[in-house]
């Protein structure tokens, strides 16, 4: 079983609905982010979460929000979606005594 | 405040040719320096990191990089490219504790027979 997983792992969509990503993982890990990734500009830090309590927003927020419901899951929702944030959108963990971070498998997200 | 730059946005090698993707950071303080692999319609697997021990780390499938101070660089190598390394490379930099990893746009590598 996979570590990190994410789902959806495909989404279409039409600008203006609401869409939730989700994010779970196995690793007993206390650190979570969200990333896009589009051609050429490598990997963009939406939001990231250091412990359940701790939401902090990166390089990139506006348009995104994000639920931390317990250690293990992390939902990155997209109130009212629009073309440009079709992306390749990536979750991943990470320990607080290792910066190595491990990453799901992606969600292709399309907003039509 | 950290950056990475990587020099390249596509390498193409012959099968069995060395391979050498380059990467240079900016950062404040002692970085820690991760490159990673992303196989076609995949995630990103870790292929090696550097934080602060030995200056030339080994890592999986035969890659290596080397850590140099003075030059701000953390190029990744492989002396024989085979035609299963033909991914996008993304090289990474962290200062630890609290900080975040801030990745480099990324390096296709092509590897032609």
């Amino acid at each position: 079983d996979a570590d990190v997983t994410q789902t959806p792992r495909n989404r279409i969509t039409k600008t203006g609905k609401r869409i939730m990503l989700e994010c779970s993982q196995t690793k007993g890990h206390d650190r979570m982010y969200w990333y896009r990734q589009d051609p050429g500009l490598g990997l963009q830090l939406i939001y990231y979460s250091f412990d359940v309590k701790d939401i902090n927003k990166g390089e990139i927020s506006d348009g995104y929000s994000v639920s931390r419901q317990a250690q293990a899951k992390f939902s990155l929702s997209l109130e009212s979606a629009i073309p440009n944030q079709t992306a390749l959108y990536f979750c991943a963990t990470s320990s607080s005594g290792d910066d190595t971070q491990y990453f799901g498998p992606g969600t292709r997200l399309t907003v039509l | 405040a950290q950056s990475v730059t990587q020099l390249g946005s596509h390498v193409s090698v012959s099968e069995g040719a060395l391979v050498l993707l380059r990467c240079n950071y900016s950062s404040s303080v002692p970085p820690y320096l991760f490159w990673y692999v992303q196989y076609p319609n995949q995630g990103l697997q870790l292929l090696l990191k550097y934080t602060s021990a030995a200056t030339l780390v080994k890592g999986i499938n035969g890659f290596e990089a080397e850590f140099k101070k003075s030059e701000t660089s953390f190029h990744l190598t492989k002396p024989s490219a085979h035609m299963s390394d033909a991914a996008e490379y993304f090289c990474a930099v962290t200062s630890g504790g609290y900080s975040t990893l801030t990745f480099g746009k990324g390096t296709m590598l092509l590897v032609s027979p």
